[in-house]
């Protein structure tokens, strides 16, 4: 079966260091994989969209890689800040138009 | 510009009555989601549509849940006798086209509503 699968377990960062967070799919193909951030009582919000012929995006603080021989992404956030205390979602399109959502990750960023 | 509005953002209802979930959309978004998201987990496709296309429906969990567009805006999303398990936040989500592989097709979502069945 189809799967996405992000650590549910917290990252706990301190501040100015590297957030790197997984994203591993399996019985997908998928053209391009997206990020999003979602705080709570809030819907996500889109970051960045990576497709399969490129290897790494960039916005900002931001950086994601896509490895489709591996069928893993990372996201990484680089000089961390406690506002980016979050949940960073990736998602993949499943068969027809459905966008499916892995689980999550919880980001903390300590001062 | 606006973004995408559901309502109501918290409803609490007794089990077996009925619920209407409202989304407004991002004005020339032709594309509408629905989404489940329960208590600490990702989130569960539901429905999507797309112009006047068919809808896929193929994410509902079961009969009692149904939805509809109007005039290819506002969506409506409709849990008869609602049960406990329905407890969860239900997030509406638009976007401009619906391929997904093109620059445009991010999801914009709304803040969701949060349903408490008791």
């Amino acid at each position: 079966s189809q799967k996405i699968e992000q650590n549910s377990e917290a990252l706990n960062i301190q501040e100015g260091k590297t957030a790197t967070l997984t994203c591993n799919y399996t019985n997908y193909s998928p053209a391009y994989l997206q990020w999003y951030r979602q705080d709570p009582g809030r819907g996500p919000v889109f970051l960045l969209l990576i497709r399969e012929n490129e290897k790494e995006k960039r916005k900002e603080r931001l950086k994601v890689t896509f490895d489709t021989t591996l069928k893993q992404s990372l996201f990484h956030i680089t000089a961390s800040q406690p506002a980016d205390s979050a949940t960073y979602l990736c998602a993949l399109k499943a068969a027809g138009n459905k966008l499916t959502f892995g689980g999550g990750t919880r980001v903390l960023v300590k001062p | 510009g606006a973004g995408v509005s559901q309502s109501p953002s918290n409803k609490v209802t007794e089990k077996g009555k009925d619920v209407e979930l409202r989304c407004d959309p991002i004005s020339g978004h032709t594309a509408l989601y629905w989404y489940r998201q329960s208590l600490g987990q990702g989130l569960e496709f539901l429905i999507y549509f797309q112009g006047n296309s068919a809808p896929d429906k193929s994410g509902l969990p079961s009969d009692r849940f149904s939805a509809e567009r109007t005039g290819g805006s506002v969506s409506t999303l409709t849990i008869q006798r609602t049960q406990q398990e329905d407890s969860a936040v239900y997030l509406c989500a638009s976007s401009l086209v619906a391929d997904m592989g093109q620059g445009q097709s991010s999801l914009h979502f709304g803040n969701g509503t949060r349903l408490t069945v008791t």
